[in-house]
């Protein structure tokens, strides 16, 4: 099946530093990526879409300058948390878009803790 | 109302038994289904994906959509401690659109 990475899986910053997460598909390409927050105990939030060679598109309620996303390829997209704050804290989770674009493959995800 | 409703759980069933696990929707828009399992601190792996109304069985899992009732359906056969996870329905109206989830059942297989 598609396999889906992210580095780092975890990372612990002090507040006000910056953070990037890399999301990458190994065995395929991906035009579209998916960006995800996730809180203890709940289902999955998107953040936004990643589209390849084009500017990502942002859920309401979402800072797009907070939250930088870069698709320079099709197989990486990442997520930058600038300025980093406590309630940054969170399970950060990707998922690719196949070509076919029939089903979404989730990386392992990425727990941020801001100290 | 959200637009996806699935009983968070948790689920508690002992080894071998047969679990079902439910979702209902509101949006009549949606056309493909799936099915993803969520181990702790883990990301979702896909499971099941089917589109429109039917049945499509792989291995212990068999998934079942009902359109005319909005409601969706993962059977899990013989089942394990290894399943135990949270299941996560998702659903969208195009390919290649996002995903609306559903807020996921904890399951618990008791050896």
């Amino acid at each position: 099946g598609a396999v889906v990475s992210q580095h780092p899986s975890w990372v612990i910053c002090k507040s006000g530093t910056s953070v990037k997460i890399e999301c990458r598909s190994l065995d395929f390409q991906a035009t579209t990526m998916f960006w995800y927050r996730q809180f203890p105990k709940q289902s999955l939030m998107l953040m936004a879409t990643s589209n390849e060679g084009s500017k990502a598109t942002y859920e309401q309620g979402v800072e797009k300058d907070k939250f930088l996303i870069n698709h320079a390829s099709l197989t990486l997209s990442t997520l930058t948390v600038t300025s980093a704050h406590p309630e940054d804290s969170s399970f950060y989770i990707c998922s690719a878009l196949t070509l076919s674009q029939e089903t979404q493959y989730f990386g392992p995800g990425t727990r941020l803790l801001v100290l | 109302q959200k637009e996806v409703e699935q009983d968070p759980g948790p689920l508690s069933v002992p080894e071998g038994a047969i679990v079902s696990l439910n979702c209902t929707y509101s949006n009549s828009a949606f056309q493909y289904f799936m099915w993803y399992r969520q181990y702790s601190r883990k990301g979702p792996e896909l499971l099941m994906y089917t589109y429109s109304s039917g049945n499509k069985e792989d291995g212990r899992f068999t998934a079942q959509v009902d359109k005319s009732s909005k409601y969706i359906s993962l059977f899990i056969r013989d089942s394990q401690p290894s399943d135990s996870a949270t299941y996560l329905c998702a659903m969208s109206g195009n390919a290649g659109n996002m995903l609306t989830f559903g807020g996921g059942t904890r399951l618990m297989v008791k050896p």
